[in-house]
């Protein structure tokens, strides 16, 4: 089973600050790793996917994995209100497509 | 912008029935994917489907669990005997490859 670990938060930020999430994960083989953003009650939506160590950058999301380390990472600059929400990290399963989720980092952004 | 679509959007059942929810997935789509998530817990996956038959399924979907693409474009899960414990929001996926797409999901009560 591959696992994905998150400091479930919240994770609290003023308006125009950088939020940043962590994520770590349990299989060393994992190759493909994906950032969504659910609002309570609702479903999750992809923000960002990154496959190579380093920095991915699109708009005002940065993704960055550490695959030696085990850890990917989701920075989000001048962080509004309205990013307020459940980040959920994600790798695929197994061979297959499916995806194991962690738990969720809470974010809420202060005005 | 083509997107995942379910029905109900809420379902409530007595203990013991059977249940039917319904994904329309993205058209030109082909792997499909049911996952849930408890109230305040996780989002856990359930079985992909590719090329009309299962191609993966999780530890949860056992003989309780079906899932079946009857036509062209719709792709169900049924769950036969509910039980409390299956009270979820349950989501569809579809993708052409990597990048998964959620559907809003059917909020089941079972009571």
């Amino acid at each position: 089973q591959k696992e994905v670990e998150q400091n479930s938060g919240p994770l609290s930020v003023p308006e125009g600050a950088i939020a940043s999430l962590n994520c770590t994960y349990s299989d060393r083989g994992s190759q493909s790793f994906f950032w969504y953003r659910q609002y309570s009650g609702k479903s999750p939506e992809l923000i960002m996917s990154i496959y190579s160590n380093g920095d991915k950058e699109d708009g005002r999301f940065t993704a960055q994995l550490n695959k030696a380390s085990q850890y990917v990472s989701l920075l989000i600059r001048d962080s509004q209100p309205s990013d307020s929400a459940t980040y959920l990290c994600a790798v695929f399963r197994n061979s297959g497509y499916a995806l194991n989720f962690g738990k969720g980092t809470s974010l809420l952004v202060t005005p | 912008e083509p997107e995942v679509t379910q029905t109900p959007s809420h379902q409530v059942t007595q203990m013991g029935q059977e249940v039917i929810l319904r994904c329309v997935p993205i058209s030109n789509h082909l792997y499909f994917y049911w996952y849930r998530q408890i109230l305040g817990q996780k989002v856990e996956f359930l079985v992909s489907f590719y090329n009309n038959e299962i191609s993966e399924k999780s530890e949860i979907f056992d003989d309780q669990f079906s899932v079946e693409r009857p036509d062209g474009s719709n792709f169900t899960l049924k769950i036969r005997s509910t039980k409390l414990e299956d009270s979820a929001m349950y989501f569809c996926a579809s993708d052409a490859g990597e990048t998964q797409y959620f559907g809003p999901g059917t909020r089941l009560l079972v009571l």
